[in-house]
């Protein structure tokens, strides 16, 4: 059964900073990975999807890594800002199901 | 494009009551659908993913006899929690296929289910 990491639980850093968030997954055999950004009590926001034979994928300050092989998915943030405060999710897709990580809270401060 | 509406947003009902939350693909046909299940404090956890016109196919452990899917059209499906108990308080989240575009898959904005 594919099981979904994602470390920290939660990060607190300055506005400003660039930070990283981590993902790992169990089962190699993916179809894609995708970062989701969800606001309190409202859906998911697609930030960015990695197709299994893609290493990265970027979108303004936003830069995703993939290494299947690995099991591992980086988020990187640059120049963080109070309005990125939310929480990350990824998730990987096989077989028309998503596993979904327990989500990074992040907070900036001003 | 590819928009998913899902609706209430929030919704608070008393024990033992039924609950409605329905889905509507916008501008796209949703063939399949999927529910999601957040507990606080947890990942989103797959329900039931149902297909237009035909059963939905319940993950284990979650019951088809409380979680009601209907997917009568290709652009509305609903979940019915049947005769809901403070255990079910949760976040619930539909998600579709939408065929030909690179995402794939888009969701609704959810709906927190609070029964007491």
């Amino acid at each position: 059964k594919q099981e979904v990491t994602q470390i920290p639980a939660a990060l607190s850093v300055p506005e400003g900073e660039n930070l990283v968030l981590n993902c790992s997954f169990t089962d190699s055999a993916i179809y894609n990975l995708q970062w989701f950004r969800q606001d309190p009590g409202k859906g998911l926001t697609s930030l960015l999807l990695i197709q299994s034979s893609q290493r990265e994928q970027t979108s303004g300050r936003l830069n995703a890594s993939l290494d299947k092989s690995s099991g591992r998915s980086t988020l990187y943030i640059a120049a963080s800002q109070p309005g990125d405060s939310a929480t990350y999710l990824c998730a990987v897709a096989r077989f028309n199901k998503f596993y979904f990580g327990s989500g990074t809270k992040l907070n900036v401060k001003p | 494009g590819a928009v998913v509406s899902q609706h209430p947003s929030r919704v608070i009902c008393k024990s033992g009551t039924s609950v409605k939350i329905e889905c509507r693909s916008l501008d796209f046909q949703a063939t399949t659908m999927f529910w999601y299940r957040q507990f606080p404090k947890q990942s989103l956890m797959l329900m039931a993913t149902s297909n237009e016109g035909s059963k939905a196919t319940y993950e284990q452990g979650v019951e088809k006899d409380k979680f009601l899917i209907n997917h009568a059209s290709l652009t509305l499906s609903t979940l019915t929690v049947a005769s809901a108990h403070p255990e079910d308080s949760s976040f619930y989240i539909c998600s579709a296929r939408v065929v030909g575009t690179v995402y794939g898959y888009t969701f609704g904005s959810g709906t927190r289910l609070t029964v007491v």
